[in-house]
């Protein structure tokens, strides 16, 4: 089953702008992660944040988890049309145990 | 960094055939593996943790005789889809986990497309 819900579930923006995408879940989770997964493709893991932290940077990417809210945001700035794809949350009860996607945020970057 | 592969990249089988689908770390050793699946402009979902030496672990609803899980080494887990049927038709992706090692992360193949006509 998933454990995470995605919005939007798809979003347009032009080359340039910022795109912003959002993940809730429902139980406590260790550790939340990104991954984008261009059409057809495998994925590729983008950024991991722990329970313990709230904000992560990498590169043009920003990760905010907010445990209270059961949530977290993934920001890619200054986006590019390299950045369309699928974008997915998912999260880890422990350290070590299965993680669950989320239904996932498909971006597309108009140039 | 870490590689995973899977082979073949994609199949074609004709309904009530089996389809063994492989999946591989190239380059470490991976206690844990996992096998996902994934319809179109869908999440994935996940099927089943595969343990090296043990029996996988199943999640809820996922047929084990149907899909059969091997995981005999270190750097290899086989699915097997058996007597597939059309509705078998998906994206199949594994992942493995590096032993001892930084247990959070996972290293995803490239994914199977299954055609079963």
């Amino acid at each position: 089953s998933q454990q995470g819900e995605e919005d939007p579930q798809a979003l347009s923006i032009q080359e340039g702008e910022n795109a912003t995408m959002n993940c809730s879940y429902k139980t406590s989770i260790n550790n939340l992660q990104w991954y984008r997964q261009n059409s057809g493709r495998g994925l590729v893991h983008l950024i991991l944040i722990r329970s313990n932290e709230r904000e992560k940077h990498s590169g043009r990417l920003r990760v905010t988890l907010d445990t209270s809210k059961k949530s977290s945001s993934l920001l890619i700035t200054a986006s590019r049309a390299a950045d369309t794809a699928s974008y997915f949350c998912a999260t880890a009860y422990s350290s070590a145990s299965k993680i669950i996607f989320g239904s996932g945020t498909r971006l597309s970057i108009r140039p | 960094g870490a590689v995973v592969s899977q082979h073949p990249s994609r199949v074609i089988c004709k309904s009530g055939t089996s389809v063994k689908i492989e999946c591989r770390s190239l380059d470490f050793q991976a206690t844990t593996m996992f096998w996902y699946r994934q319809f179109p402009k869908k999440s994935l979902m996940l099927m089943a943790t595969s343990n090296e030496g043990s029996k996988a672990t199943y999640e809820q609803g996922v047929e084990k005789d149907k899909f059969l899980i091997n995981h005999a080494s270190l750097t290899l887990s086989t699915l097997t889809v058996t007597s597939a049927h059309p509705e078998d038709s998906s994206f199949y992706i594994c992942s493995a986990r590096e032993t001892s090692v930084n247990q959070e992360t996972q290293y995803f193949g490239p994914g199977t497309r299954l055609l079963v006509l």
